[in-house]
């Protein structure tokens, strides 16, 4: 079965810096999600990712999915306090019925 | 536009009791519905996802089973809750447009405790 490895687990980080968050496959992402969480609540949407070698980006953070299709990575520039919380990555699995999803990188932004 | 309900927001059981979560969806039709639980410090576990009406697929064996008696409302049950089923549960939509699936639209949640 597919699996997502998220890294770092937790990530602490002075405001107006930038941070990278990874996501790895055990295969082939065919569509590769990215979410945010505040603690005890449900997931916002952030972007959307499909095709080998595709950016994204909305504000300050960026999104990539390499070539092979097999890793993405989500960079926040100059981070602010309001980005904190849980970061998630989700892929498609089972035909594309349903999205699994990586433990989740807990950023923390000191002001 | 589209909206999905999740309640209750918070619950606190006793071992040994019954469960029910409910999760409505308003605003489309014939969605993709999904049940999540995220225990402390862990990633999101897809528990149950359902294409259509009683078409229900289980992801992992457990104590909780899930129905869904109408297209846009899904049901997280439980017979006796064991203390391992505290957590935070999450359901989620999404659809077909075109030949692609939207990416999933999340409800707020439901923290269980179980004592």
């Amino acid at each position: 079965s597919q699996e997502l490895e998220q890294s770092p687990q937790s990530l602490i980080v002075q405001e107006g810096k930038n941070l990278t968050i990874n996501c790895t496959s055990s295969k082939t992402l065919y569509g590769l999600y990215w979410y945010k969480q505040k603690y005890g609540e449900g997931l916002i949407f952030l972007m959307m990712l499909q095709k080998g070698g595709e950016e994204k980006s909305h504000e300050k953070i960026t999104a990539k999915l390499d070539e092979k299709k097999q890793q993405s990575s989500l960079h926040i520039t100059a981070s602010q306090p309001s980005h904190a919380g849980i970061y998630l990555c989700g892929a498609d699995a089972a035909g594309g019925f349903k999205t699994i999803f990586g433990a989740g990188t807990r950023l923390f932004v000191k002001a | 536009s589209q909206t999905i309900h999740q309640w209750p927001a918070t619950l606190v059981q006793p071992v040994g009791s019954p469960l029910s979560l409910e999760c409505t969806v308003e605003g489309t039709s014939n969605p993709n519905l999904y049940w999540y639980r995220q225990a402390a410090g862990r990633g999101l576990q897809l528990l149950f996802y359902s294409i259509g009406i009683d078409q229900i697929s289980s992801e992992v064996p457990q104590n909780l089973s899930a129905s869904r008696p109408q297209d846009r409302q899904f049901i997280l049950s439980s017979k006796k809750l064991l203390l391992s089923d505290s957590g935070f549960y999450l359901c989620a939509w999404s659809v077909y447009a075109g030949a692609m699936r939207t990416e999933a639209f999340f409800g707020q949640g439901t923290r269980l405790t179980v004592v």
